[in-house]
């Protein structure tokens, strides 16, 4: 398959403290990319999306960096809350009228109380 | 405004039958994608519709097909199940034709014995 394969790390942080969730993306020709939250039993949920035009972008209490040179993309997530325990997924898309995303394995945040 | 709907939520089939998922796309998205996650392969791009034309299949075999209707509603068919079909599938809908900012639903989880 084109999905990574199952290694899916975690990252624990102490609530309030800043997070930041890191993704490297396999095409550098990718112009579109995004990130999603999943909580157990539901969907992927949209979180934020970046063009490759741009290197930041911001949301409500959410960032996403991309860098191109290295094929990087960050989640940033500030004030971390434990409703924001869940795992996370970078993805890209190719303008190149595939239409599909291309998902990386993802990251599990867990929130200390 | 509903989300993307998908029917049924919990399925159990047998080796060797077919099954049918169904998915309403958020009023007024004309474009459908399906996805296939399990924990060994993460999330797999399985195709995309718009305008109920197919643009895209991933890389499965031709037991998966799919199909949208007028109305957007889209449904997949998965013929002689095996077991390793066992996984959550996720349908998205997109407000674009280049699917930027896809939505997804809850999935059916799909259990085969």
């Amino acid at each position: 398959g084109e999905s990574v394969g199952l290694h899916l790390p975690t990252l624990s942080v102490q609530e309030g403290d800043n997070s930041i969730i890191n993704c490297a993306y396999s095409n550098s020709a990718s112009d579109y990319f995004i990130w999603y939250k999943q909580e157990s039993g539901k969907g992927p949920q949209f979180i934020i999306d970046i063009r490759s035009n741009m290197d930041k972008r911001q949301g409500q209490r959410v960032t996403v960096l991309l860098n191109k040179t290295v094929k990087h993309l960050s989640l940033q997530i500030a004030a971390t809350q434990p409703g924001d325990s869940a795992v996370y997924f970078c993805a890209e898309m190719g303008m190149d009228s595939s239409y599909k995303l291309i998902f990386g394995s993802g990251t599990r945040l867990l929130v200390r109380p | 405004k509903a989300g993307v709907t998908q029917t049924p939520r919990y399925l159990i089939k047998t080796r060797g039958q077919q099954v049918t998922l169904s998915c309403s796309p958020i009023s007024g998205h004309r474009s459908v994608s399906w996805y296939q996650q399990t924990p060994g392969q993460g999330l797999q791009f399985l195709f995309e519709y718009f305008s109920e034309t197919q643009r895209n299949k991933g890389n499965f075999p031709g037991r998966f097909s799919g199909r949208q209707f007028s109305n957007s509603r889209s449904e997949m068919n998965v013929s002689t199940l095996e077991l390793g079909d066992s996984a959550l599938y996720l349908c998205a809908s997109s407000w674009t034709k280049a699917n930027e900012k896809l939505f997804f639903g809850s999935g059916t989880q799909l259990s085969v014995l």
